[in-house]
């Protein structure tokens, strides 16, 4: 089975600035990575899939880069109602995992 | 517009075990998922239902316990789980992709089930 790791565990960062959270998986699963985004007593929301195709009514600010086994996401100017924790999911073959999550706080 | 409703909360006894509900319409493709997060934990795939003709495939680490079932006339897809235990206290999330690639598009809001003696 493929292993989803995401780091940081928690990421602070001020109003306007640049958040960048990592996703790396065990083995090569190509582009077939989406990422979610959840906030607390919520459901995940889907962002992006296809590593950068961003699901409906995404912001622009959210891009991610990568391909093979390392992976980017990028809130370009992080905004308040980005807080929240955001998963990678791998979608390479069966099953899919998830990361465990990188929580984004404002600072 | 995919829409996915599932049943209310559950506190169940350890032995026991709970059957959750979710109703799905709108799908576009002929797949549901569930996953379950624990408190304050990720997300854990469980398994995948056609719920027109039934067929599942589990997840390895939920094979024992774990079933899936569907009503086809409701669109209406069940998990199961048995001989609960503590740890097994968490969110269950039905989900749907609009595709066949398994990413989920559309979430259920979710069913708290907690496991108490």
């Amino acid at each position: 089975e493929i292993v989803m790791t995401q780091s940081p565990a928690t990421l602070s960062v001020s109003l306007g600035e640049r958040a960048t959270l990592s996703c790396r998986a065990s083995q090569n699963i190509n582009n077939n990575l989406a990422w979610y985004q959840q906030k607390p007593g919520q459901a995940p929301r889907l962002l992006i899939y296809g590593t950068s195709t961003r699901a409906s009514g995404v912001p622009a600010r959210f891009s991610v880069s990568g391909s093979g086994t390392e992976f980017t996401l990028t809130i370009s100017s992080l905004q308040s109602e980005d807080s929240a924790v955001y998963f990678c999911q791998h979608y390479h073959k069966w099953p899919p995992a998830f990361g465990q999550g990188t929580r984004v706080e404002m600072k | 517009q995919v829409q996915l409703v599932q049943s209310g909360a559950e506190v169940k006894k350890p032995g026991a075990s709970v059957k959750v509900s979710c109703q799905a319409s709108g799908l576009t493709s002929d797949s549901l998922y569930w996953v379950r997060q624990a408190p304050g934990q990720g997300l854990e795939w469980m398994g995948i239902i056609n719920p027109i003709v039934g067929s599942t495939f589990y997840a390895q680490k939920f094979k024992d316990r774990f079933t899936m079932t569907r009503d086809a006339s409701t669109t209406t897809a069940y998990m199961e789980l048995s001989s609960l235990r503590s740890d097994d206290t968490a969110t269950y999330y039905c989900a749907a992709s609009t595709t066949t690639v398994p990413y989920f598009d559309y979430w259920g809001l979710g069913t708290l089930v907690t496991v108490s003696s």
